[in-house]
């Protein structure tokens, strides 16, 4: 089984711009979780999608925003970007069953972002 | 809230020696707990969770767990270890009220395992 592919892998954008983030989820997942990963700042949530459905949001400008298909693969776009934005950009997915939060989430590769 | 702190950045272990990578935890309810590795320009790896039942956990390439519901910790161990264990940890809780994904992270530890 294919694991979390992510798109692009490495880009380098200017300040001011924007940027689109893909995320392919492992088959027969169905909720995808972007996580922000900077030296300085670890690992932070971003936001998770479920049936094309945002259905939580970590505490990141309204810069950052996502959508869900709904064949689960999912895209986050950061737009007016500044040099902060930098990071290594981490998707992750899960099973979700009704219920029950013990799902283990699953990570690509990442895409790594610089902005000069 | 849930939080997690790893409090060491850094461990060194020789080749062979056992490996402990330490993590303690806050949630307001009950835990869910992760552990994943990650390798130099590489996503994270899972490598086990507590979910329920036996405080000890197995996981991939021979890694254990252990929950102490008392002390609100959640050790990552390893009888014997590897240079090639060499790699970033992460220790992440979820809160079982919680039904999503939002994980919280821990800041992560740096093991080097010297031959």
């Amino acid at each position: 089984k294919a694991g979390v592919t992510q798109t692009p892998r490495y880009l380098i954008k200017t300040r001011g711009q924007q940027v689109t983030l893909s995320c392919s989820p492992i088959s027969g997942h169905r909720s995808v979780s972007w996580y922000q990963q900077t030296p300085g700042q670890g690992l932070q949530f971003l936001f998770e999608y479920f049936s094309e459905t945002q259905r939580n949001k970590g505490n990141f400008p309204g810069r950052f925003s996502g959508r869900q298909f709904s064949n689960s693969r999912s895209e986050m776009n950061v737009s007016t970007l500044e040099l902060g934005d930098s990071a290594l950009y981490l998707c992750a997915s899960s099973v979700m069953r009704q219920g029950w939060s013990g799902n283990t989430i699953y990570f690509g590769e990442g895409s790594w972002l610089t902005v000069v | 809230a849930q939080s997690v702190a790893q409090p060491e950045d850094q461990v060194n272990v020789a080749e062979g020696n056992p490996l402990t990578v330490k993590c303690t935890y806050s949630v307001s309810g009950n835990p869910y707990l992760f552990w994943y590795v990650q390798y130099p320009n590489r996503g994270l790896q899972f490598l086990l969770k507590y979910i329920t039942g036996d405080n000890l956990v197995k996981g991939s390439y021979g890694f254990e767990a252990e929950f102490n519901k008392s002390q609100t910790s959640f050790h990552l161990k390893k009888p014997s270890a590897l240079v090639s264990d060499s790699a970033l940890y992460f220790c992440a809780v979820r809160d079982r009220i919680y039904n999503n994904n939002d994980m919280r992270f821990g800041a992560g530890t740096r093991l080097t395992v010297k031959p």
